[in-house]
């Protein structure tokens, strides 16, 4: 059975850092593009970032260039995403998703809620 | 960026009728390997999004051959055939063809 499972969701001080961890099971983790999302109080779905398989190719939303990384051990069949100078907007829940291949999202983990606030 | 404009944002169904969403994109989705890369996600109350169609009109895994998808181009359908009471919550479009996009949600509830 294929999961995902993230953790690091905090509240944290605006201009701080946190890192959200996603661990995967039941498939070939090398093998898949996965995905962050994010989805603000009571708005739609956004995506974050994406890495291929060995982690060579990574691709942000233009709102996180420069603030927010995407990473992957395919040894701990884990990714995660290192955020960094965040801002009130960015409080959310972030979701982690497999890639089946062009934003077919098919499995997404259970969601982590980071509030960005003082 | 390509842009997803979902219509209607909110729907109000009867249980066992039929409903509609629409989907249309700013930049066609056609890729030149011949697929179209639009998919369709309902979010539940208090869950994580789930993966209905692919690529148009593909069902995922496990999901009730009352959904169905159509459509080509800029311009897509996602139709219910009769509306169970499982199927309430926000439906997402979303763009894969460059990076990914999401349309607004539309809301489906029960009359």
């Amino acid at each position: 059975e294929v999961q995902l499972v993230e953790s690091g969701g905090d509240l944290v001080q605006p201009g701080g850092s946190l890192r959200l961890s996603c661990v995967a099971s039941g498939f070939a983790f090398n093998k898949y593009w996965v995905t962050w999302l994010r989805q603000a109080p009571g708005k739609g779905l956004e995506w974050v970032a994406n890495i291929n398989g060995d982690g060579s190719d990574t691709r942000y939303v233009d709102s996180v260039k420069g603030r927010f990384t995407i990473s992957r051990d395919n040894a701990k069949n884990s990714f995660y995403l290192q955020m960094s100078s965040l801002r009130g907007e960015d409080t959310a829940v972030y979701y982690c998703a497999r890639d089946e291949g062009w934003g077919r999202l098919g499995y997404w983990g259970q969601g982590a809620l980071v509030i960005v606030s003082s | 960026d390509i842009v997803m404009t979902q219509t209607p944002l909110s729907l109000s169904v009867t249980p066992g009728q039929p409903a509609s969403i629409s989907c249309k994109s700013s930049q066609s989705l056609l890729h030149s390997n011949g697929k179209t890369y639009l998919h369709w996600f309902l979010q539940k109350s208090g869950q994580s999004p789930q993966l209905l169609i692919y690529e148009v009109s593909s069902r995922f895994s496990g999901v009730p051959d009352r959904f169905s998808g159509s459509g080509s181009g800029t311009d897509f359908t996602l139709k219910i055939s009769r509306v169970e009471a499982e199927d309430v919550g926000v439906y997402y479009c979303m763009q894969g063809i460059q990076s990914q996009t999401f349309g607004q949600g539309t809301r489906v509830e029960f009359k």
